[in-house]
């Protein structure tokens, strides 16, 4: 079975500039959960979607948001970049439906922003 | 707030020996806490998901937890070389989802 995928793995933008981050995943695994990752903050969570739902957000700013497709794919936006929106952005998704469950990342995409 | 623990290290180990991996969280009615490995550039891969008081064993890795105590632990035995790399400790909290709180990671080398 595939594992999860993102696309761009890397990507270069400058400060004011829009980003749309893809995530695809597991086959059959409808939570998808967007995670940053930065040296100084470390692993951070952004949201969760489950069944095209937004079912929990993290403590980021309005500037981020996401959505997910009726197929479980999902993508993340940021708008209006900021040097320190340079980070890891990390996909996971997990089988479980409720309760709690194993996630598994997908490679990242590397956003670095100038 | 939400909070994980873990000490940052580095922590060295010889190969062969045992690494001990420590992590406490905050949040009491946490159910749900696992161990991820990251090697540098790469994203976490999942060792061990762990959800009841006690030890959970897999190959070569034991997982702990002591909920009373608000403690969670993982045991590699016979490490390699190739473990080198910061492990991750994550805790679901009792929110409903996925929306897990990882610790800072602790970085583990293993001398040859």
């Amino acid at each position: 079975k595939a594992g999860v995928t993102q696309t761009p793995r890397y990507l270069i933008k400058t400060r004011g500039q829009q980003v749309t981050l893809s995530c695809s995943p597991i086959s059959g695994h409808r939570s998808v959960s967007w995670y940053q990752q930065t040296p100084g903050q470390g692993l951070q969570f952004l949201f969760e979607y489950f069944s095209e739902t937004q079912r929990n957000k993290g403590n980021f700013p309005g500037r981020f948001s996401g959505r997910q497709f009726s197929n479980s794919r999902s993508e993340m936006n940021v708008s209006t970049l900021e040097l320190g929106d340079s980070a890891l952005y990390l996909c996971a998704s997990s089988l479980v439906e409720t309760g709690s469950g194993e996630q598994y990342f997908g490679p990242g995409t590397r956003l670095t922003v100038t | 707030q939400k909070e994980v623990e873990q000490n940052s290290g580095p922590l060295s180990v010889p190969e062969g020996a045992i690494a001990s991996l420590n992590c406490t969280y905050s949040d009491r009615g946490s159910q749900s806490f696992f161990w991820y490995r990251q090697y540098s550039g790469k994203s976490p891969e999942l060792i061990m998901s762990i959800y009841s008081n006690g030890d959970k064993e897999d190959g070569r890795f034991t997982a702990q937890l002591n909920k009373a105590s608000q403690y969670v632990s993982l045991l590699i035995r016979d490490s390699q070389p190739s473990d080198s790399a910061t492990y991750l400790c994550a805790v679901n909290p009792p929110s409903g989802g996925q929306n897990f709180v990882f610790g800072p990671g602790t970085r583990l080398s293993v001398l040859p």
